[in-house]
């Protein structure tokens, strides 16, 4: 089965809502990136996480080792947030990350 | 948000060619990262350096790709014969001491 589980894997939002995407990690994860992907597949760096949270603007994620898993908040959506999430799992040294599969997110007026 | 500089953006070949893409990693990143991303979104994982020596590869990549990290020139990605399966956007990252990754826009490979 997949190690890094992401959820939903679409979602569809009103401009100025909120959400919640999540990752479920079946690995030891240590280190948790966020990424938003464009069309064009171009990735920006969102968050890098230890256990705990952080807060970008409208942006919020958290990362608890012991359950397992990490979620990534937007609130009061915009469209510039439309594109796919993807979150990378890491069990820490030169081990190389898991990535889920990604959620792709349309925000519309 | 991210320095990592990749070449070329799109790549056309013919099965059975040489492809070759190129990356620049962060200035003082000493780990640099190639992912494949398929059509599917998945990530694979395909190797990674520090410096000039591979910490990781899969069994793909050292049997039909050729990669390198040398230092002060580009590090580089080729695969020896192109498959349709390749097909693919490679992704290149590069991590410095904070553990983080930055990705380069990548390179999108269409073997026909």
């Amino acid at each position: 089965g997949d190690k890094v589980k992401q959820s939903p894997s679409a979602l569809s939002l009103q401009e100025g809502t909120n959400s919640a995407l999540r990752c479920n990690f079946s690995i030891a994860a240590t280190t948790v990136q966020w990424f938003l992907q464009n069309p064009r597949g171009s990735l920006m760096n969102l968050f890098y996480l230890v256990p705990g949270t952080k807060e970008n603007g409208r942006l919020k994620s958290a990362f608890d080792s012991k359950e397992s898993y990490s979620t990534l908040h937007i609130r009061d959506a915009q469209l510039e947030d439309s594109g796919t999430y993807f979150c990378a799992a890491r069990p820490g040294g030169n081990y190389k990350p898991t990535f889920g599969k990604g959620t792709s997110l349309v925000v519309h007026p | 948000n991210s320095k990592v500089i990749q070449t070329p953006r799109y790549l056309v070949k013919g099965q059975g060619q040489k492809a070759k893409m190129r990356c620049i990693p962060e200035k003082g990143h000493p780990v640099v990262f190639w992912y494949q991303q398929n059509k599917n979104n998945e990530f694979k994982f395909l190797i990674n350096f520090q410096n000039q020596e591979v910490l990781q590869q899969i069994d793909m990549t050292e049997k039909r790709f050729s990669a390198e990290c040398p230092s002060n020139s580009p590090c580089s990605l080729e695969i020896q014969s192109s498959e349709a399966g390749d097909s693919a956007l490679y992704l290149c990252a590069s991590r410095g001491d904070r553990d983080t990754q930055y990705f380069g826009p990548g390179t999108r490979l269409l073997v026909l």
